[in-house]
């Protein structure tokens, strides 16, 4: 199977920098997504990292370790509309390669 | 492109009743999946049909839950004599054949209370 962890919470101040972790366990791998998620929205797709390392889009930023098991998203130039979850998903070797999300980290921006 | 749509938005219902949502993929999307979310939650995977097969269920999804595709575009899930933990935003996504990366375009969601 595959599991997810992830912080529930994480408050920063607007115009600064927070980075959301992400650890995975899973069998076979084969790439990390991120979505976001407004209140009573529907996720919308951020980022995927297939290979170690770095993606970036505009402010936001994607890393993955796969030998770490572990990713991370980096928010830079943090503003109000940032305020949502953010969800990691994984995908592993089961089945039809569907994603597993995790739980979600909460993100509180605060003025 | 509209994106994905369902309908509908809200249902709210009796325990013991049957409900039934609907799904309108993006038109050139094959991937079609149905992911049921709780307060506080990721979405959870419930099915997934590649055009009008139904290639994968969760074991979330027990024989009171049943979903179809028949022509290979839009979806419709169906949960008979709901129970109270049903209560959920049932959310729908596609994807197209051409992404290997499997990226999910959401709908807005069809948030289900059941009394």
């Amino acid at each position: 199977g595959q599991s997810l962890e992830q912080p529930s919470e994480v408050t920063a101040v607007e115009g600064a920098i927070v980075q959301i972790n992400c650890t995975y366990q899973t069998s076979g791998f084969y790439g990390l997504s991120w979505y976001q998620q407004h209140d009573g929205g529907a996720p919308t797709f951020l980022s995927y990292n297939a290979l170690d390392g770095l993606e970036e889009t505009g402010r936001f930023s994607s890393f993955l370790s796969r030998s770490d098991s572990y990713g991370y998203l980096l928010l830079q130039e943090l503003q109000m509309k940032d305020s949502a979850s953010y969800f990691c998903a994984v995908r592993g070797s089961g089945g039809s390669y569907i994603p597993t999300f995790g739980r979600g980290t909460s993100l509180i921006v605060h003025p | 492109d509209t994106g994905v749509s369902q309908n509908p938005r809200h249902k709210i219902t009796k325990r013991g009743q049957n409900v039934t949502f609907r799904c309108d993929p993006i038109s050139e999307h094959n991937r079609l999946y149905w992911y049921r979310q709780t307060l506080g939650q990721g979405p959870e995977f419930l099915t997934y049909f590649q055009n009008e097969a139904q290639l994968e269920k969760s074991r979330l999804l027990s024989d009171r839950f049943s979903a179809e595709r028949p022509k290979g575009s839009f979806s419709t899930l169906e949960i008979q004599r709901t129970e109270q933990g049903d209560s959920a935003m049932y959310l729908c996504a596609s994807s197209p054949r051409t992404d290997p990366t499997r990226t999910q375009y959401f709908g807005p969601g069809t948030r289900l209370l059941v009394l």
